[in-house]
């Protein structure tokens, strides 16, 4: 499969937990996003790498959000000490300079 | 005000219908124009792009563009049950980024 992989697809945390998502984007795309999607909403963009460099941060993000890309390959986002607020699918899209974005499958999480 | 708007739904429509979704969008430099599909559960997946004013079919599906009107519309015609969904529409400034901003989706239903 080469399109953008995300894992783990679910996570159930307790409140006040830490954690963390897995992106691999398709191989030859330089360019990695994070989105955030709550239900009945359209994606909202957090964060955006070119490479291993991290360009473009959201409002949206939190001190407690953190995101990299060693490397310039995967990327992980984590979320420290979860808030209920933080409940959403978060979706990982790859693409290259001028092409449109691919997405992955998402992970789903569920803060109770 | 929203930077990109899209009336919620649903919006019903028979077998065979054309469907009709349409977006709207503030920012005057948005350059590329995007309609994403996306089912319940699912991650967004991208159906048609369009950079220039005008119409751009591909198969079923029509993406019209106004520029000078800021709106941009995807037709489905012939429409079928499997075509139920919401429709995401996005638009990116063609930045450093390209990150896109999501409106917040029309549900389609297509009842057999």
């Amino acid at each position: 499969d080469t399109g953008v992989s995300q894992n783990p697809r679910h996570k159930i945390t307790k409140r006040g937990q830490n954690v963390t998502f897995r992106c691999d984007p398709i191989s030859e795309h330089n360019r990695l996003y994070w989105y955030r999607q709550t239900l009945g909403q359209g994606p909202e963009f957090l964060t955006y790498f070119q490479n291993e460099a991290q360009l473009e941060k959201s409002r949206l993000l939190s001190d407690r959000f953190s995101a990299e890309r060693p490397k310039g390959s995967f990327s992980t986002l984590e979320i420290q000490r979860t808030e209920q607020g933080d409940s959403a699918m978060y979706l990982c899209a790859s693409r290259e300079m001028n092409t449109e974005a691919f997405f992955g499958q998402g992970t789903r999480l569920t803060v109770v | 005000q929203k930077e990109v708007e899209q009336n919620s739904g649903p919006l019903s429509v028979p077998e065979g219908a054309i469907a009709s979704l349409n977006c709207t969008y503030s920012d005057r430099g948005s350059q590329s124009f995007f309609w994403y599909r996306q089912y319940s559960g699912k991650s967004p997946e991208l159906i048609m792009f369009i950079y220039s004013n005008g119409d751009k079919e591909d198969g079923r599906f029509t993406a019209q563009l106004n520029k000078a009107s800021q709106y941009v519309s995807l037709l489905i015609r012939d429409s079928q049950p499997s075509d139920s969904a919401t429709y995401l529409c996005a638009v990116s400034v063609n930045n450093a980024g390209n990150m896109l901003t999501f409106g917040g989706g029309t549900r389609l239903m297509v009842k057999p």
